[in-house]
């Protein structure tokens, strides 16, 4: 079954504290991987789009990175207006068209 | 650009009422897709329209329905509203000839009574 998971569940840093968020996924057909960043009460923000293993995108103090089984959102030296959720989706080919499944979510606290 | 619009963003109905939500999304986009987000079950997706035709459906009940006009603008409906439609309905718009990433809206925030 097409699976999307994101590790850890919560994570809390001091601000300047690099670390890095975990999106694991098993699907068949991969079209790409999406970062997207969510704030209390409003829609995702896109923030990345990775289509093959290997490949990196970097924005501010956030990169991604992408291997055949798993992606790494890394943080470097947060600042709290980081705090947010941090959402994976994973696109797949499927009947007639494609899927997009979002893993759960990672609840990044960034204290000053 | 004008970003993806969803109206109304705020809705309190009474249970066994209907409702109908909107999303207009990004112009040239074609592809519009429905979630609905919970703090217990995240994001869930509803259904995907491309051309005003449904493409792809979640695992939702018959209650919840949808819809693609011409200009691409979606609606979708739930009708005998239950306690647990409670949730951020978030609409999403992408290009079909990629990159593939969507857009989201601000979201509808229905609460059921």
């Amino acid at each position: 079954e097409d699976q999307v998971t994101q590790s850890p569940e919560a994570l809390r840093l001091q601000e300047g504290e690099s670390s890095s968020l975990n999106c694991s996924y098993t699907v068949s057909g991969l079209r790409g991987l999406f970062w997207y960043r969510q704030d209390p009460g409003k829609g995702p923000e896109f923030l990345f789009t990775l289509y093959s293993a290997g490949e990196e995108k970097e924005k501010e103090r956030l990169k991604a990175t992408l291997t055949k089984k798993e992606s790494f959102l890394h943080i470097t030296a947060p600042k709290p207006e980081d705090s947010a959720t941090y959402l994976c989706a994973v696109q797949a080919s499927w009947t007639g068209g494609f899927k997009t499944i979002f893993g759960a979510g990672t609840r990044l606290f960034v204290k000053a | 650009k004008a970003g993806v619009t969803q109206t109304p963003r705020y809705l309190i109905k009474t249970r066994g009422q209907q409702v109908t939500l909107s999303c207009s999304p990004i112009s040239g986009h074609r592809s519009v897709s429905w979630y609905q987000q919970t703090p217990g079950q995240g994001l869930q997706f509803l259904f995907e329209y491309f051309s005003e035709t449904q493409r792809n459906k979640g695992n939702f009940p018959g209650r919840f329905s949808g819809r693609q006009f011409s200009n691409s603008r979606s609606e979708m409906n739930v009708s005998t509203l239950e306690l647990g439609d409670s949730a951020l309905y978030l609409c999403a718009s992408s290009s079909d000839r990629g990159p593939y990433e969507q857009y989201f809206g601000p979201g509808t925030r229905l609460t059921v009574t």
